[in-house]
């Protein structure tokens, strides 16, 4: 079946630094999403990317699909504290979104 | 408009005891999911109701059932826990017809299975 794969599983990051998180499908997608989920809450909707080589930007987010649309990532920059949680990947098949494990990031102030 | 409910927050079972989590959306929502997270794991599908009347089981059905009492309500069983399914369940709905598709989550239960 279908597998989304992220990296890496932590990322520790100095405020004010970029950095990105990466994820990977071994199929081909139809589309993929992104979610944020802060400490103790619960997954939230970020971003959705359709279109081959299709990048989309949310103020300091930049989120890329990539041209054969296997993989996506997310490039954050200027790294704030608001930043801090787990951000997880999710490829669309029917009815159903496959996750991955998730870039849980923390920030060093 | 209190978007997905889940209740109860937290819960703490004994090996063998049986319980029902229970969801809610008033958004009109069409599809509804269960979810599990576990460190490490991301989040996992239990089950899913793609509509009102049908079920179906996601990557990891074994040991629950689940209900879709109608469009809002759809509930997760556990007719006798182990502990290996401590862990946080989310409950999301997701319409058919929106620009994203995008899935609501609620707020989660905790529960611990001793």
């Amino acid at each position: 079946g279908q597998q989304v794969m992220q990296i890496p599983q932590y990322q520790h990051v100095q405020e004010g630094e970029d950095f990105t998180t990466y994820c990977n499908s071994s199929t081909t997608l139809s589309n993929i999403q992104w979610y944020k989920q802060r400490p103790g809450g619960h997954p939230v909707f970020l971003i959705q990317l359709v279109k081959s080589g299709e990048v989309k930007k949310q103020k300091r987010l930049t989120f890329q699909f990539g041209e054969a649309k296997k993989n996506s990532s997310l490039h954050i920059t200027a790294t704030q504290t608001t930043d801090v949680g787990t951000y997880f990947c999710a490829g669309r098949r029917g009815y159903k979104l496959s996750f991955g494990a998730g870039t849980t990031v923390t920030v060093r102030a | 408009n209190a978007g997905v409910t889940q209740t109860p927050k937290f819960q703490v079972l004994k090996t063998g005891q049986s319980m029902t989590l229970q969801c809610a959306q008033d958004m009109n929502h069409n599809s509804m999911y269960w979810y599990r997270q576990d460190p490490g794991m991301g989040l996992r599908l239990i089950y899913y109701s793609a509509s009102e009347g049908t079920t179906d089981k996601g990557e990891v059905p074994n040991g629950y059932n689940v209900s879709r009492l109608n469009k809002r309500e759809f509930s997760l069983r556990l007719e006798s826990a182990a502990p290996s399914q401590t862990s946080v369940y989310f409950c999301a709905s997701r319409t058919a017809g929106g620009p994203f598709n995008e899935q609501f989550f609620g707020p989660g239960t905790r529960l611990t299975v001793l």
